[in-house]
């Protein structure tokens, strides 16, 4: 099945900088990379989503990009703000009867500073 | 438009006891996957049901059972709870026929197994 590893599980950044989230998947069948951000005591929210025919898709502050030679993407904020603080998961995901399973990563926790 | 709900918020139980959860999908949609998420884990696949039926299942033992209703709203059952058990149960629907892959989560609930 399906592994998804990401890193940090911690990242502490100050209002304004860049924060990078990268995760590695296994499964090379793996076809679609959602990215959720999940506060404190609430429901995973889906921020953005790539398909493996695309390298890279940007949605205001936020990116992601797509290596799938290497097998990994990555979560790209900029002008991180406090709202920003979050859990932050990626997943991994292939199609089976027009339905996608996700496999999540263990989370990363970001901590902007004001 | 009407999001995803789940009932109960939250829930004690006692091991060796047994407990269902409820979820009422996201209006249009046809598909509800269940998901167990740990303290400071990422959520962790447990089967999704489509057109009442079991569609796909995760690595969970038998105790962990469910329904799909005609109005695809969904029940998780859980036998002989364990204190593992204890953990954040999220419900999730999507559309099968759109293909899309994107997921809407409902708040969850949090079951104590003491």
């Amino acid at each position: 099945g399906e592994n998804v590893e990401q890193h940090p599980s911690t990242l502490s950044v100050q209002e304004g900088d860049s924060a990078v989230i990268k995760c590695t998947y296994s499964d090379s069948a793996s076809n679609y990379f959602p990215w959720y951000k999940q506060e404190l005591g609430k429901r995973p929210q889906l921020i953005i989503d790539i398909r493996s025919n695309v390298g890279e898709k940007k949605d205001q502050r936020i990116a992601v990009t797509l290596n799938k030679t290497a097998k990994h993407f990555s979560l790209h904020i900029t002008e991180t703000q406090p709202e920003d603080s979050a859990v932050y998961f990626c997943a991994a995901s292939s199609s089976s009867g027009g339905s996608y399973i996700p496999t999540f990563g263990r989370g990363t926790s970001l901590i902007v500073h004001p | 438009d009407a999001g995803v709900t789940q009932s109960p918020t939250h829930l004690i139980k006692t091991r060796g006891q047994q407990v269902t959860l409820r979820c009422s999908p996201k209006s249009g949609h046809d598909t509800v996957s269940w998901y167990q998420q740990a303290l400071g884990q990422g959520p962790q696949f447990i089967f999704q049901y489509y057109e009442e039926e079991e569609r796909q299942r995760g690595n969970f033992p038998d105790r962990f059972s469910g329904h799909q209703f005609p109005n695809y709203s969904s029940e998780l059952n859980v036998n002989a709870l364990l204190l593992g058990d204890s953990a954040l149960y999220l419900c999730a629907s999507s559309l099968v026929d759109r293909g899309s892959g994107e997921q809407y989560f409902g708040p969850g609930t949090r079951l104590t197994v003491t």
